[in-house]
Protein backbone atom coordinates (compact mmCIF):
# COMPACT_ATOMS: atom_id res chain seq x y z
CA UNK A 1 0.00 0.00 0.00
CA UNK A 2 1.26 3.51 -1.17
CA UNK A 3 2.05 5.72 1.81
CA UNK A 4 0.07 8.33 0.01
CA UNK A 5 -3.00 7.40 -2.23
CA UNK A 6 -5.17 9.71 -4.45
CA UNK A 7 -8.08 8.74 -7.58
CA UNK A 8 -6.10 9.94 -10.28
CA UNK A 9 -8.90 10.95 -11.92
CA UNK A 10 -9.07 12.66 -14.36
CA UNK A 11 -12.63 14.19 -13.19
CA UNK A 12 -14.48 16.15 -15.97
CA UNK A 13 -16.28 18.60 -14.64
CA UNK A 14 -18.60 21.89 -16.13
CA UNK A 15 -17.63 25.47 -15.54
CA UNK A 16 -19.49 26.40 -12.18
CA UNK A 17 -19.62 22.47 -10.49
CA UNK A 18 -18.23 21.78 -7.38
CA UNK A 19 -15.71 19.17 -6.81
CA UNK A 20 -13.97 17.19 -4.23
CA UNK A 21 -10.81 15.36 -4.09
CA UNK A 22 -9.89 12.94 -1.20
CA UNK A 23 -6.28 11.91 -0.48
CA UNK A 24 -5.48 9.15 2.26
CA UNK A 25 -2.40 8.38 4.27
CA UNK A 26 -1.20 5.58 6.50
CA UNK A 27 0.96 6.54 8.59
CA UNK A 28 -0.70 7.58 11.63
CA UNK A 29 2.67 10.18 12.78
CA UNK A 30 2.21 12.38 10.15
CA UNK A 31 2.01 15.64 11.21
CA UNK A 32 1.42 18.15 8.66
CA UNK A 33 -0.18 18.58 5.25
CA UNK A 34 -0.49 20.11 2.22
CA UNK A 35 -2.65 21.00 -1.24
CA UNK A 36 -0.18 21.54 -4.19
CA UNK A 37 -1.39 22.50 -7.62
CA UNK A 38 0.51 21.22 -11.11
CA UNK A 39 -0.18 22.55 -14.37
CA UNK A 40 1.02 20.87 -17.42
CA UNK A 41 4.74 21.03 -17.59
CA UNK A 42 5.33 23.11 -15.02
CA UNK A 43 6.57 23.19 -11.29
CA UNK A 44 4.15 22.13 -8.38
CA UNK A 45 3.17 25.09 -6.66
CA UNK A 46 1.53 25.15 -2.86
CA UNK A 47 -2.38 26.13 -3.00
CA UNK A 48 -3.01 25.94 0.52
CA UNK A 49 -1.81 23.97 4.23
CA UNK A 50 -4.05 21.89 5.68
CA UNK A 51 -5.11 22.57 8.98
CA UNK A 52 -6.87 20.41 11.76
CA UNK A 53 -9.72 22.50 12.49
CA UNK A 54 -10.23 22.61 8.40
CA UNK A 55 -9.52 25.90 6.48
CA UNK A 56 -10.80 27.99 3.55
CA UNK A 57 -9.33 30.26 1.49
CA UNK A 58 -11.95 31.82 -1.41
CA UNK A 59 -13.52 29.08 -3.73
CA UNK A 60 -11.05 26.17 -2.11
CA UNK A 61 -11.75 24.34 1.05
CA UNK A 62 -9.26 22.17 2.93
CA UNK A 63 -9.98 19.40 5.68
CA UNK A 64 -8.00 17.09 7.91
CA UNK A 65 -9.61 13.79 9.38
CA UNK A 66 -7.38 12.28 11.53
CA UNK A 67 -9.12 9.57 12.67
CA UNK A 68 -9.72 8.08 9.20
CA UNK A 69 -6.07 9.76 8.04
CA UNK A 70 -7.42 11.36 4.83
CA UNK A 71 -7.54 15.54 3.94
CA UNK A 72 -10.04 16.62 1.55
CA UNK A 73 -10.05 19.78 -1.12
CA UNK A 74 -13.11 21.15 -2.52
CA UNK A 75 -13.02 23.46 -4.92
CA UNK A 76 -16.24 25.59 -5.62
CA UNK A 77 -17.55 27.08 -8.67
CA UNK A 78 -15.04 25.89 -10.78
CA UNK A 79 -12.86 27.82 -13.51
CA UNK A 80 -11.46 26.92 -16.92
CA UNK A 81 -8.06 28.12 -14.95
CA UNK A 82 -8.53 25.44 -12.29
CA UNK A 83 -7.82 23.05 -14.94
CA UNK A 84 -4.57 21.56 -13.42
CA UNK A 85 -3.40 18.00 -11.47
CA UNK A 86 -4.17 18.23 -7.62
CA UNK A 87 -1.44 16.46 -5.44
CA UNK A 88 -1.58 16.17 -1.75
CA UNK A 89 1.58 16.12 0.17
CA UNK A 90 1.93 14.59 4.02
CA UNK A 91 4.47 14.75 6.54
CA UNK A 92 5.59 12.62 8.52
CA UNK A 93 8.53 12.90 11.53
CA UNK A 94 11.50 10.17 11.03
CA UNK A 95 14.93 10.04 12.53
CA UNK A 96 16.53 12.72 10.10
CA UNK A 97 13.95 15.34 10.66
CA UNK A 98 10.81 15.07 8.88
CA UNK A 99 9.87 12.86 5.20
CA UNK A 100 7.55 14.49 2.85
CA UNK A 101 5.58 12.42 0.78
CA UNK A 102 4.03 13.56 -2.69
CA UNK A 103 0.37 11.74 -3.68
CA UNK A 104 0.27 10.73 -7.67
CA UNK A 105 -1.94 13.56 -7.63
CA UNK A 106 -5.24 13.82 -9.26
CA UNK A 107 -6.14 15.44 -12.84
CA UNK A 108 -9.14 17.51 -12.91
CA UNK A 109 -10.53 19.08 -15.97
CA UNK A 110 -12.76 21.86 -15.68
CA UNK A 111 -14.98 22.34 -19.05
CA UNK A 112 -16.76 25.22 -20.64
CA UNK B 1 8.79 38.03 -5.31
CA UNK B 2 11.88 35.58 -4.52
CA UNK B 3 11.88 32.37 -6.33
CA UNK B 4 14.16 29.38 -6.34
CA UNK B 5 15.77 28.90 -9.42
CA UNK B 6 17.17 26.04 -11.56
CA UNK B 7 19.90 25.49 -13.68
CA UNK B 8 19.89 24.63 -16.71
CA UNK B 9 16.57 24.33 -17.62
CA UNK B 10 17.49 21.71 -20.66
CA UNK B 11 19.62 19.47 -21.08
CA UNK B 12 20.24 16.86 -23.60
CA UNK B 13 23.54 14.26 -22.96
CA UNK B 14 24.46 11.48 -24.23
CA UNK B 15 24.79 7.60 -21.99
CA UNK B 16 27.90 8.23 -19.74
CA UNK B 17 28.42 11.88 -19.76
CA UNK B 18 27.76 13.69 -16.19
CA UNK B 19 25.37 16.13 -15.41
CA UNK B 20 25.40 18.64 -13.13
CA UNK B 21 22.35 20.58 -11.93
CA UNK B 22 22.22 23.67 -9.82
CA UNK B 23 19.59 25.09 -8.15
CA UNK B 24 19.64 28.67 -5.72
CA UNK B 25 17.52 28.12 -3.09
CA UNK B 26 15.27 30.99 -1.99
CA UNK B 27 16.74 33.50 0.64
CA UNK B 28 16.50 32.75 4.20
CA UNK B 29 14.83 28.88 3.80
CA UNK B 30 16.81 26.33 5.65
CA UNK B 31 15.88 23.07 3.70
CA UNK B 32 16.42 22.41 0.39
CA UNK B 33 14.64 18.98 -1.68
CA UNK B 34 15.92 17.81 -4.85
CA UNK B 35 13.04 15.75 -6.86
CA UNK B 36 12.63 13.63 -9.88
CA UNK B 37 9.34 13.51 -11.77
CA UNK B 38 8.55 11.02 -14.69
CA UNK B 39 5.67 9.58 -16.27
CA UNK B 40 5.34 6.61 -14.71
CA UNK B 41 6.71 6.98 -10.85
CA UNK B 42 5.34 10.77 -10.45
CA UNK B 43 7.48 12.92 -7.79
CA UNK B 44 9.95 11.23 -6.47
CA UNK B 45 12.07 12.90 -3.11
CA UNK B 46 15.80 12.16 -4.05
CA UNK B 47 17.28 14.04 -1.50
CA UNK B 48 16.80 17.27 1.23
CA UNK B 49 18.99 19.18 3.23
CA UNK B 50 18.31 21.10 5.93
CA UNK B 51 20.88 24.13 7.18
CA UNK B 52 23.09 22.54 4.26
CA UNK B 53 23.42 19.40 6.37
CA UNK B 54 22.37 16.41 4.00
CA UNK B 55 19.48 14.95 6.18
CA UNK B 56 18.25 11.66 3.49
CA UNK B 57 18.75 10.55 0.52
CA UNK B 58 17.88 7.16 0.54
CA UNK B 59 15.58 8.08 -2.63
CA UNK B 60 18.82 8.76 -4.89
CA UNK B 61 20.96 5.90 -6.24
CA UNK B 62 23.97 6.21 -4.40
CA UNK B 63 26.66 4.95 -7.33
CA UNK B 64 25.79 7.53 -9.65
CA UNK B 65 23.87 10.40 -8.07
CA UNK B 66 25.20 12.68 -5.49
CA UNK B 67 23.59 15.63 -4.03
CA UNK B 68 25.84 18.84 -2.16
CA UNK B 69 24.98 22.16 -0.61
CA UNK B 70 28.85 24.01 -0.80
CA UNK B 71 26.91 27.13 0.66
CA UNK B 72 23.92 28.33 1.56
CA UNK B 73 22.80 29.92 -2.11
CA UNK B 74 23.93 27.05 -3.81
CA UNK B 75 22.54 23.33 -3.96
CA UNK B 76 23.69 20.50 -6.67
CA UNK B 77 22.95 17.47 -8.27
CA UNK B 78 25.40 15.61 -10.18
CA UNK B 79 24.81 12.49 -12.18
CA UNK B 80 28.27 10.05 -13.17
CA UNK B 81 27.38 8.39 -15.18
CA UNK B 82 24.48 9.00 -16.56
CA UNK B 83 22.03 6.62 -18.64
CA UNK B 84 18.92 6.62 -20.31
CA UNK B 85 16.64 5.63 -17.69
CA UNK B 86 17.76 9.03 -15.66
CA UNK B 87 15.85 10.97 -18.31
CA UNK B 88 12.94 12.82 -16.06
CA UNK B 89 12.44 16.22 -15.25
CA UNK B 90 14.61 17.18 -11.88
CA UNK B 91 12.91 19.62 -9.14
CA UNK B 92 14.76 21.69 -6.52
CA UNK B 93 12.63 22.70 -3.79
CA UNK B 94 13.33 25.19 -0.96
CA UNK B 95 11.03 25.82 2.11
CA UNK B 96 11.26 27.27 5.80
CA UNK B 97 9.04 24.87 8.19
CA UNK B 98 6.59 22.09 5.85
CA UNK B 99 5.62 24.53 3.21
CA UNK B 100 8.24 23.78 -0.06
CA UNK B 101 8.22 25.91 -3.19
CA UNK B 102 9.64 25.17 -6.38
CA UNK B 103 12.17 25.86 -9.19
CA UNK B 104 11.08 25.48 -13.31
CA UNK B 105 12.83 22.25 -13.18
CA UNK B 106 15.75 21.34 -15.24
CA UNK B 107 14.34 18.15 -18.45
CA UNK B 108 17.05 15.91 -18.89
CA UNK B 109 17.20 13.54 -21.46
CA UNK B 110 19.82 11.18 -21.89
CA UNK B 111 20.17 9.29 -25.12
Amino acid sequence: RKEVEQDPGPFNVPEGATVAFNCTYSNSASQSFFWYRQDCRKEPKLLMSVYSSGNEDGRFTAQLNRASQYISLLIRDSKLSDSATYLCVVNMRNTGGFKTIFGAGTRLFVKA
Amino acid sequence: DARVTQTPRHKVTEMGQEVTMRCQPILGHNTVFWYRQTMMQGLELLAYFRNRAPLDDSGMPKDRFSAEMPDATLATLKIQPSEPRDSAVYFCASGLGGEQYFGPGTRLTVT
